[in-house]
């Protein structure tokens, strides 16, 4: 069965450090997708990235960045010197692929990222 | 910009009512869920619906029913509320199978 696992409940940095927030999957398929969303205080879930399991290239975007490791079943997410901004809870979600149309997205418990200025 | 609207933000309700959840979106998506959010539980899938008419259920069904007589709507119903189906509830959309979900900004329902 899929799972998603965020073992960070709450993490509490000061502005400009560099934080990690890990995930972890399970998963019988070989083909899935893996995404990370982003909830600020606001309510509205925004969507940051998706990845299929044949692209393990790192990737960056600006501050941020996704480090996806097959062999560990992880998809983590760095944010390189931290905002205000960036204080948020972010969700990583698993969606397999043999469903096709009525893929279910389940997602982690979330960690909810505090950037003290 | 597309998308997702929620017909309330805040709602609040006495237990044994009948509560409906109101959400539309304007992007022609095929596929539409509705997810209840909890503290340190994440986001939970209660239904969701890959065309009109057909539904299917998520990880948590009980006590909850929904309605797609329409592409762009999707109705969350509670029969009869209680006090421990208070919560926020997410509703979102997406074009198919493995693209992204877009997110409504979410009902917090309270039921007392």
């Amino acid at each position: 069965a899929q799972k998603v696992t965020q073992a960070q409940t709450e993490i509490s940095v000061v502005e400009k450090e560099d934080v990690t927030l890990d995930c972890v999957y399970e998963t019988r398929d070989t083909t899935y997708y893996l995404f990370w969303y982003k909830q600020p205080p606001s309510g509205e879930l925004v969507f940051l990235i998706r990845r299929n399991s044949f692209d393990e290239q790192n990737e960056i975007s600006g501050r941020y960045s996704w480090n996806f490791q097959k062999s560990t079943s992880s998809f983590n997410f760095t944010i390189t010197a931290s905002q205000v901004v960036d204080s948020a809870v972010y969700f990583c979600a698993l969606s397999e692929e043999h469903g096709g149309a009525t893929n279910k997205l389940i997602f982690g418990t979330g960690t909810l990222l505090a950037v003290q200025p | 910009d597309v998308k997702v609207t929620q017909s309330s933000r805040y709602l609040v309700k006495r237990t044994g009512e009948k509560v409906f959840l109101e959400c539309v979106q304007d992007m022609d998506h095929e596929n539409m869920f509705w997810y209840r959010q909890d503290p340190g539980l994440g986001l939970r899938l209660i239904y969701f619906s890959y065309d009109v008419k057909m539904k299917e259920k998520g990880d948590i069904p009980e006590g909850y029913s929904v309605s797609r007589e329409k592409k762009e709507r999707f109705s969350l119903i509670l029969e009869s509320a209680s006090t421990n189906q208070t919560s926020m509830y997410l509703c979102a959309s997406r074009s198919g199978g493995n693209e992204k979900l877009f997110f409504g900004s979410g009902t917090q329902l309270s039921v007392l």
